[in-house]
């Protein structure tokens, strides 16, 4: 079935530092979604794309759907302890079916 | 808190064993959607509902089987139980399924299933 290849799979980075992590599909889709997961939790919707070349940020987030509507990047800026958890992206195909999720991005932020 | 509520928190039971998992959506949403999430597969998308009527179906094994009510709350019936059920199964919701490019998934804290 359709796979959403995520990378990287973790990252260890000093308090500060800025983030990119992304996310490529084998098919178009019209949708890119960014979620974070915190130990124990569900995922927390961070950012919705519905348009490629679209450009949205949540504070120090950033999230872009790719032109090609293949892929899409996340970017988080001067990153804080509590930005530590588990970045998943979250797209769907053209079929119009549910959600497909990424494996995720592990974040480790040391102060 | 996302609105959406998911029971029990934790479960435990050993193989072979029934369970039920049960999911509240968000007041006003009529989608529901059941995600397992392990550690060497991600989130995998087991079914969707809509307003009491099966929308989509991923993953889902012959073994699982799930409902949605009237009032809109749903059940994941899990049979048969093996050692590799043990998952945290994660229910969601939204308000547009008819408008797949502005729907948004909400998602409960997850229950936490192990089977021994």
């Amino acid at each position: 079935g359709q796979q959403l290849n995520q990378s990287p799979q973790s990252m260890f980075i000093q308090e500060g530092e800025d983030v990119s992590m992304n996310c490529t599909s084998s098919s178009i889709f019209n949708t890119w979604l960014w979620y974070k997961q915190d130990p124990g939790e569900g995922p927390v919707l961070l950012i919705a794309l519905y348009k490629a070349g679209e450009l949205t940020s949540n504070g120090r987030l950033t999230a872009q759907f790719g032109i090609t509507r293949k892929d899409s990047f996340l970017n988080i800026s001067a990153s804080i302890p509590s930005d530590v958890g588990i970045y998943f992206c979250a797209g769907r195909d053209q079929a119009g079916t549910a959600l497909i999720f990424g494996k995720g991005t592990t974040l480790s932020v040391s102060s | 808190d996302s609105g959406v509520t998911q029971t029990p928190k934790h479960l435990i039971t050993a193989t072979g064993q029934r369970v039920t998992l049960r999911c509240s959506p968000r007041s006003g949403d009529l989608s529901v959607y059941w995600y397992q999430q392990s550690l060497d597969q991600g989130l995998q998308f087991l079914i969707q509902y809509y307003n009491g009527e099966e929308r989509a179906k991923g993953n889902i094994l012959e073994r699982f089987s799930a409902q949605q009510f009237p009032d809109l709350h749903s059940e994941l019936n899990l049979s048969s139980l093996e050692l590799g059920d043990s998952a945290l199964y994660f229910c969601a919701s939204s308000s547009h399924p008819d408008m797949p490019t502005n729907e948004k998934l909400f998602f409960g804290s997850g229950t936490q299933l192990s089977v021994l």
